[in-house]
């Protein structure tokens, strides 16, 4: 069936680095690609998407870029602060129906 | 304030019951999903929702079942028949398809 990986599962960063989060998706007829950031105990957020006619968008110090030839979306944290440790998923697909990434875990160390 | 409730948070039952959790949205939205979230994993859709009276399997519906005879409320039930019930269950909504889900904040539902 339609999958999306993504890596990696852990990712350790120091407080004001950059953080980045690669996706890569199987069903080429996806054309939606949301990252949602989840905190311990709480439901999924979204914090960002973007659809397959964009190639790059950015809000403040988060970005996404998407490669639709090679079937890849990354998020880019810049500057990261105590308050992105957190668990982010990634997901594509079309209509209603979404594909999720299993999750990679942001520690932002001091 | 608008958003989506689910209730209880946490739910302990003894293995062959059926269990029911409730998800109600006030944000007006025709689109709703039932999630299931194992540790370690991404997200796993069981059913979804476009509009009242219809509904969807999605990839896990066996051992599920679900309503939607209200706009705002799509209970799951979470029957017996279904093997691994235990997990953290996740409802959210949508206006459109290919638009933003809100979620709520999930029922952690334990069955011995």
């Amino acid at each position: 069936g339609e999958n999306v990986e993504q890596h990696p599962s852990t990712l350790s960063v120091q407080e004001g680095d950059s953080a980045v989060i690669k996706c890569t998706y199987s069903d080429s007829a996806s054309n939606y690609f949301p990252w949602y950031k989840q905190e311990l105990g709480k439901g999924p957020q979204l914090i960002i998407d973007i659809r397959s006619n964009v190639g790059e968008k950015k809000d403040q110090r988060i970005a996404v870029t998407l490669n639709k030839t090679a079937k890849h979306f990354s998020l880019h944290i810049t500057e990261t602060q105590p308050e992105d440790s957190a668990v982010y998923f990634c997901a594509a697909g079309s209509n209603y129906q979404l594909i999720w990434g299993a999750g990679t875990k942001l520690i932002i160390k001091p | 304030d608008g958003g989506i409730t689910q209730s209880p948070k946490y739910l302990f039952r003894k293995e062959g019951q059926n269990v029911t959790l409730s998800c109600e949205q006030n944000l007006n939205h025709d689109a709703m999903y039932w999630y299931r979230q194992d540790p370690g994993q991404g997200l796993r859709l069981i059913y979804y929702s476009q509009i009242v009276n219809d509904f969807q399997k999605g990839d896990i519906a066996e051992g599920y079942s679900v309503s939607r005879e209200k706009k705002e409320s799509f209970p799951l039930t979470v029957t017996s028949a279904q093997k691994n019930p235990t997990a953290f269950y996740l409802c959210a909504s949508s206006e459109a398809p290919r638009g933003e889900q809100y979620f709520g904040p999930g029922t952690r539902l334990t069955v011995t």
